[in-house]
């Protein structure tokens, strides 16, 4: 099973907008709305953003909102902070072979 | 506090085999599902496979490229879960982290041992 399809790295500036879309398949993101965000910082483990394709867990910034769309998510970031640099990760529950998938990863850059 | 505590990672030859462990504690351990995950270097995040809890059977699930090869399996006395890796090869590389699992995403993440497969 491949890797859910997200873009290499997306950039702004600080107090802007991004949104990170992870493309996958009927069988795992259109399948059902198990889909989750990490964030990654260098050297760090991930840390769950978002769950069940739009709830953030407590203690996540409502900066941070997903969404889905068919066969495709989406992670939107609002009012972009410094500290939002990181790698960011989709992973959709699939229920087949493989259970779960993760995205390809995206770099956030803050200019 | 929920901690997650991997160890046992080494360098292997190929073919070689390893186990790894992860030590929980701050959360009923028996009823968890525990994930295990892997990131190469420079690279993403893999899924490697899941044990359930035993009221769910304990069943196991794996990935492709390691059906066959990997065992994971639990003790619920010891708060512990445990990675056995057969037949390594050299793209088994990475950083394994272990990962409580909560309705269906990964929750809570320990910060990974790293196991190296080369001659």
């Amino acid at each position: 099973q491949s890797a859910l399809t997200q873009p290499r790295s997306v950039s702004e500036s600080p107090g802007q907008s991004v949104t990170i879309s992870c493309t996958g398949t009927s069988s795992d993101v259109g399948a059902n709305n198990y889909v989750s965000w990490y964030q990654q910082h260098p050297g760090q483990a991930p840390k769950v953003m978002i769950y069940d394709v739009s709830k953030r867990p407590s203690g996540v910034p409502d900066r941070f909102s997903g969404s889905k769309s068919g066969n495709t998510a989406s992670l939107t970031i609002t009012g972009l902070q410094a500290e939002d640099e990181a790698d960011y990760y989709c992973c959709s529950y699939s229920g087949s072979y493989t259970l779960y998938v993760f995205g390809t990863g995206t770099k956030v850059t803050v200019l | 506090e929920v901690q997650l505590v991997e160890s046992g990672g080494d360098l292997v030859e190929p073919g070689g085999s390893l186990r790894v462990s992860c030590a929980a504690s701050g959360f009923s351990f028996p009823d968890a599902w525990m994930h295990w995950v892997r990131q190469a270097p420079g690279k993403g995040l893999e899924w490697v496979g899941l044990i359930k809890n035993k009221r769910d059977g304990g069943t196991t699930h794996y990935a492709a490229p390691v059906k066959g090869r990997f065992t994971i399996s639990r003790d619920d006395s010891k708060n512990t879960v445990f990675l056995q890796m057969n037949s390594l090869k050299t793209e088994d590389t990475a950083l394994y982290y272990c990962v409580t699992d909560y309705f269906h995403h990964m929750n809570v993440w320990g910060k990974g041992t790293t196991v190296s497969v080369s001659s």
